[in-house]
């Protein structure tokens, strides 16, 4: 156990809609990435949060957005979704955000877009 | 274009055999990571490697870092069935901050 919980755990949705993951990060830990997990993509970054505020993107799509909260949860949302989003989302958490830093992950979120 | 290429993609052998992941990019990296990913779960991570011709050894596990920093081994010796698993590097390069860089991984399935 990684002490970072995601949930849901499993999400089927239609094309077009939207949902929401969420993310708490390890005790202390001030950093959150999130990560999206695809067969043919591998595991690709999306972004990362510091504190509350945005630190790093990634290939994150427009339609997608992230915030993370006062109380350092996060929330990933994914819009007008297409088949293509299937996948498993990951989030991460570090202690500082630095690249020193060791990233812990959470089980992971995984969508079916059907 | 994947920034970090690991070979080979798939591995299947028997309990005992020894094996070894390779980890290869043309950039430098500030560090490079091994983690182990096992189904339905987040990845998990085995081992940092930070100064070019790094080696460190983890049990029956041994990582080593190039000396150019742009390319890592994994080594397993006398592999067993819990060995099984999604194995990924992933490179830390400082100038783009703090993300992490994956390679696509490598799957190993140990038979006994």
């Amino acid at each position: 156990d990684s002490g970072v919980t995601q949930t849901p755990k499993h999400l089927i949705t239609a094309t077009g809609q939207r949902v929401t993951l969420r993310c708490s990060p390890r005790s202390g830990d001030l950093s959150v990435y999130w990560y999206q997990q695809s067969l043919d993509q591998g595991l690709q970054f999306l972004i990362q949060y510091y504190n509350g505020e945005e630190r790093a993107k990634g290939n994150i799509l427009e339609r997608f957005s992230a915030q993370q909260f006062p109380d350092l949860h996060s929330e990933l949302n994914l819009s007008s979704l297409e088949l293509g989003d299937s996948a498993l989302y990951f989030c991460a958490s570090s202690a500082t955000g630095t690249s020193a830093d060791t990233q812990y992950f959470g089980p992971g979120t995984r969508l079916t877009v059907l | 274009t994947q920034l970090l290429e690991q070979s080979p993609q798939f591995l299947s052998i028997q309990e005992g055999e020894n094996l070894t992941v390779y980890c290869n990019s043309s950039s430098v990296f500030s560090s490079l990571q091994w983690y182990r990913q096992e189904p339905g779960e987040g990845p998990v991570l085995l081992v940092t490697v930070v100064t070019g011709g790094e080696v460190k050894k983890l049990k029956r596990l041994t990582f080593q870092f190039g000396d150019a920093r742009k390319d890592s081994s994994l080594h397993i010796t006398a592999a067993q069935p819990g060995d099984t698993g999604l194995y990924l590097c992933a490179g830390a390069r400082r100038q783009a901050g703090t993300a992490l860089i994956f390679g696509k991984g490598t799957t190993l399935s140990v038979s006994s």
